[in-house]
């Protein structure tokens, strides 16, 4: 949708390992977004970023940092992932070319973290 | 931020209308109501936004009512294909990006 691809779109890892999640626009979209889905909380937004290296920390932002270094691309790292980080994650981009217009999702990463 | 509350779930029998009510009692006067629908676990899909008029595209048509404070999400002829999770939302902009705040949305289950 809208040109986002997330990768990997699974992914077991161990806990205290690093992971890196990534999420590929086409679109020249501005603002991107991180958002996780968990049971019981729906998708609560983790970062977000307004631009090339300008980004800003969401509700549930602790245990993640995020970088965009080129407007195509936003990473978010689990610096030492943690079972609780379990989740599935979606990245969201916003074209901002009307006031009211609708983000757009990919189509998630499912991380388990053992 | 404005909270959106909905049922948790419904049923509709095919090729009926479903009406997906949500309530939005502290939205703003310039937040917009927006429906995204989830199915399988893929990214949300958007359906229809909207401020203070009624709208219809090709999947759905939205109603607002006159204080704003509710809003139904109106699929006129349901198939199986329209079984997911709905979400209603209100995105609250700001300059340094928008938040688009999650309820638990309506689980939607279109019967045969």
């Amino acid at each position: 949708d809208a040109g986002i691809t997330q990768s990997p779109r699974h992914k077991v890892t161990e806990t205290g390992t690093p992971v890196t999640l990534r999420c590929h626009q086409t679109e020249n979209h501005r603002y991107m977004y991180w958002y996780r889905q968990d049971p019981g909380h729906g998708l609560r937004l983790i970062h977000y970023s307004y631009g090339v290296k300008d980004t800003d920390k969401g509700e549930v932002s602790d245990g993640y940092s995020v970088s965009r270094s080129k407007t195509e691309d936003f990473l978010l790292t689990l610096e030492s992932a943690t079972s609780s980080q379990t989740s599935v994650y979606f990245c969201a981009t916003d074209p901002r070319d009307t006031y009211n217009s609708p983000l757009h999702f990919g189509n998630g990463t499912r991380l388990t973290v053992t | 931020d404005a909270k959106t509350t909905q049922p948790t779930s419904m049923d509709c029998a095919e090729g009926r209308a479903a009406n997906l009510p949500c309530n939005h009692s502290t939205i703003s006067g310039n937040e917009y109501v927006y429906w995204y629908r989830q199915i399988h676990s893929q990214g949300p899909q958007y359906i229809i936004h909207g401020l203070k008029n009624n709208e219809t595209n090709e999947m759905a048509s939205l109603i607002i009512t006159e204080d704003r404070k509710s809003s139904t999400l109106i699929l006129p002829h349901a198939t199986l294909r329209d079984t997911a999770v709905y979400y209603c939302i209100v995105l609250e902009r700001m300059t340094s990006g928008s938040r688009l705040t999650f309820g638990e949305g309506t689980q939607l289950t279109v019967n045969p």
